[in-house]
Formats: C-alpha cells, sequence, structure tokens
C-alpha cells in the first residue's frame, strides 16, 4: 500500500497570502494525484487531478504541481472561504489511499 | 446536474448489519467506477470499495469478508452491504463517482452516519 504523507498538519495564513501544501508519496505514483479540499460537516470537493489540472470551477489561485513522490498545492492568495482541511489522494496503485490531511486555518 | 444522496446510516450494535444506498442522479451509475469512501469522526479519508463499470467489485483489506458494493442499474443506486459490524466502522460513509479519465473521485455525495455501539 502506498503511504501519503501530508506536511504541515496545520497551516494558518492571512488573507493574501500564498499557502503552500505538500503531499509525499512512499513510491512514485508518476502524475496520478487529486487534491480535495473539506470543510466542517461536509464532503470533500476535488480541486486537482492528474496533479496539475484544476477541476471544474475551482479558481486559478488553486494550482498544483510535482510528479514521482513530491506533490504541491499551493493557494496563491488566500480568501476568507479557503480554510479548511485538504486532502491529497494518489490513484496510481491499489487500494486508492489519502495523506491525513493539512488543515489550513485563517490567520 | 450530477448528484448523490446516501441513506441508510444510523445507530447499530456491534455485529449488526446495515445497508447504506446511494442514488444517483444525473449520470448513469453503470457507467461508471462507483466507490464508498468512509471518514471516522475527526479522522482523515479512507477508501473502502469500488465496483467498476464491468461489475468487478473491490475492497479495502480492513472491511474484505464483511462488506459487499452493489448496484442496482435500473434504479440508478450505488449499495453497501455491512455485516459483523465493529465499533471501528463507526463512520461518516460517503459515496463518490470515478470519472472515465481517473481513478479519483469528481463527485460525492453529502455522507451518511453509522455508528457501531451497544
Amino acid at each position: 500500500e502506498i503511504v501519503m504523507t501530508q506536511s504541515p498538519a496545520t497551516l494558518s495564513v492571512s488573507p493574501g497570502e500564498r499557502a503552500t501544501l505538500s503531499c509525499r508519496a512512499s513510491q512514485s505514483i508518476s502524475s496520478n494525484l487529486a487534491w480535495y479540499q473539506q470543510k466542517p460537516g461536509q464532503a470533500p470537493r476535488l480541486l486537482i487531478y492528474g496533479a496539475s489540472t484544476r477541476a471544474t470551477g475551482i479558481p486559478a489561485r488553486f494550482s498544483g504541481s510535482g510528479s514521482g513522490t513530491e506533490f504541491t498545492l499551493t493557494i496563491s492568495s488566500l480568501q476568507s472561504e479557503d480554510f479548511g482541511v485538504y486532502y491529497c489522494q494518489q490513484y496510481n496503485n491499489w487500494p486508492r489511499t489519502f495523506g491525513q490531511g493539512t488543515k489550513v486555518e485563517i490567520k | 446536474e450530477v448528484q448523490l444522496v446516501e441513506t441508510g446510516g444510523g445507530l447499530i450494535q456491534p455485529g449488526g448489519s446495515l445497508r447504506l444506498s446511494c442514488a444517483a442522479s444525473g449520470f448513469t451509475v453503470s457507467n461508471n467506477y462507483m466507490s464508498w469512501v468512509r471518514q471516522a469522526p475527526g479522522k482523515g479519508l479512507e477508501w473502502v470499495s469500488v465496483v467498476y463499470s464491468g461489475g468487478s467489485t473491490y475492497c479495502a483489506d480492513s472491511v474484505k469478508g464483511r462488506f459487499t458494493i452493489s448496484r442496482d442499474n435500473s434504479k440508478n443506486t450505488l449499495y453497501l452491504q455491512m455485516n459483523s459490524l465493529r465499533a471501528e466502522d463507526t463512520a461518516v460513509y460517503y459515496c463518490a463517482r470515478e470519472p472515465s479519465e481517473g481513478n479519483y473521485f469528481d463527485y460525492w455525495g453529502q455522507g451518511t452516519l453509522v455508528t457501531v455501539s451497544s
């Protein structure tokens, strides 16, 4: 099973600042990585797939990069509505596995 | 518009059984891979089971032999039969669609809470 490790566990960012979230895979997953945002009491929402392709309706301030084992989600200018927990997920190998999440707090 | 609506959650005693349903609209369940993903209280996401468009099914090791995924094409509905439930199965259960171009999850239901407790 591929283990996905996210860092940091919590990120406090002021509105308008850049937020950088990391995700590392225990072995190469090519570009088969997705990012999700989850707000309290809600289902996860797909942000990025294929490591760097924004899902439909996702604002351009969200961008993804990386391949192999190292991946990054960047929120270029954090908005107040961007708080929540962000998860990465690999879909290169079975079983599909998620990272443990990074909580983004608004400072 | 794609929609997924889960039902069937509730409080169940250890060792009991429960069947979750996920009614889909806006697309055809049998044309997509469909998964169940769960989230224990305050914890992260865990993939549980998938049914392929061709009908093959797979489960996580943690539920193998106890949970069964299925679908009813005539009702455009996904199911998860959960037997021999344990306290550690307590979670919100989401159904999720996988698009044809990749095994990520592009649409999710709102989730249904399963609590296993005596």
